[in-house]
């Protein structure tokens, strides 16, 4: 399996401030990379797709980057509704993995 | 738009089978784009992807590893749904359960059911 390691676990922002939050995958996954923001009690939202594609509906100071094993989730100015959970996910093998998730809590 | 509702019970006890529903709306179970995925998430496990089913001429499903020997996916075609069935479940099982599409357009899961709280507790 493809281990998805993130970084850092949690971060302390404020509204207005550049957010940076990487992704490491244990070998390479090309650009099969995805990006999600889940809020409490809600699923998962697909924000990013194929490293660098923003998805229909996401606002644009969201963006990613990165191909092989190093990704980067990169919130442009941090906006209220942007404090959430933050996960990645390989989509280049089976089984399909996570990271661990970045909380991106107010400072 | 594509939505999926989930239905199942929030309750299971141990050993038994777990049983849950993802109903269609605005796409097709047979689409020759789409997979529909069955993914759970717990605090110990983080979000955990169990298995897909997908329609290319012919049925495919892929599954985790871990619950290889007890998970089933099911489609059935005339309700436009696919199901989920986790046999001989234990507490380790307990999760919130949600559906979700992928496909080959965008190889990411773009939609999502509203999740179910699944407790395996006697």
């Amino acid at each position: 399996d493809i281990q998805m390691t993130q970084s850092p676990s949690s971060l302390s922002t404020s509204v207005g401030d550049r957010v940076t939050i990487t992704c490491r995958a244990s070998q390479s996954v090309i650009t099969y990379l995805n990006w999600y923001q889940q809020k409490p009690g809600k699923a998962p939202n697909l924000l990013i797709y194929a490293a660098s594609s923003l998805q229909s509906g996401v606002p644009s100071r969201f963006s990613g980057s990165g191909s092989g094993t190093d990704f980067t989730l990169t919130i442009s100015s941090l906006q209220p509704e942007d404090f959430a959970t933050y996960y990645c996910q390989q989509s280049y093998s089976t089984p399909r993995t996570f990271g661990q998730g970045t909380k991106v809590e107010i400072k | 738009q594509v939505q999926l509702q989930q239905s199942g019970p929030g309750l299971v006890k141990p050993s038994q089978t777990l049983s849950l529903t993802c109903a269609i709306s605005g796409d097709s179970v047979s689409s020759n784009s789409g997979a529909w995925n069955w993914i759970r998430q717990s605090p110990s496990r983080g979000l955990e992807w169990l298995g897909m089913t997908y329609y290319r001429s012919k049925w495919y499903n892929d599954y985790a590893l871990s619950v290889k020997s007890r998970i089933i996916i099911n489609t059935d075609t005339s309700k436009n749904q696919f199901s989920l069935q986790l046999n001989s479940v234990t507490p380790e099982d307990t999760a919130v359960y949600y559906c979700a599409r992928s496909g080959t357009h965008i190889d990411a899961f773009d939609i999502w059911g509203q999740g179910t709280l699944a407790t395996v507790s006697s």
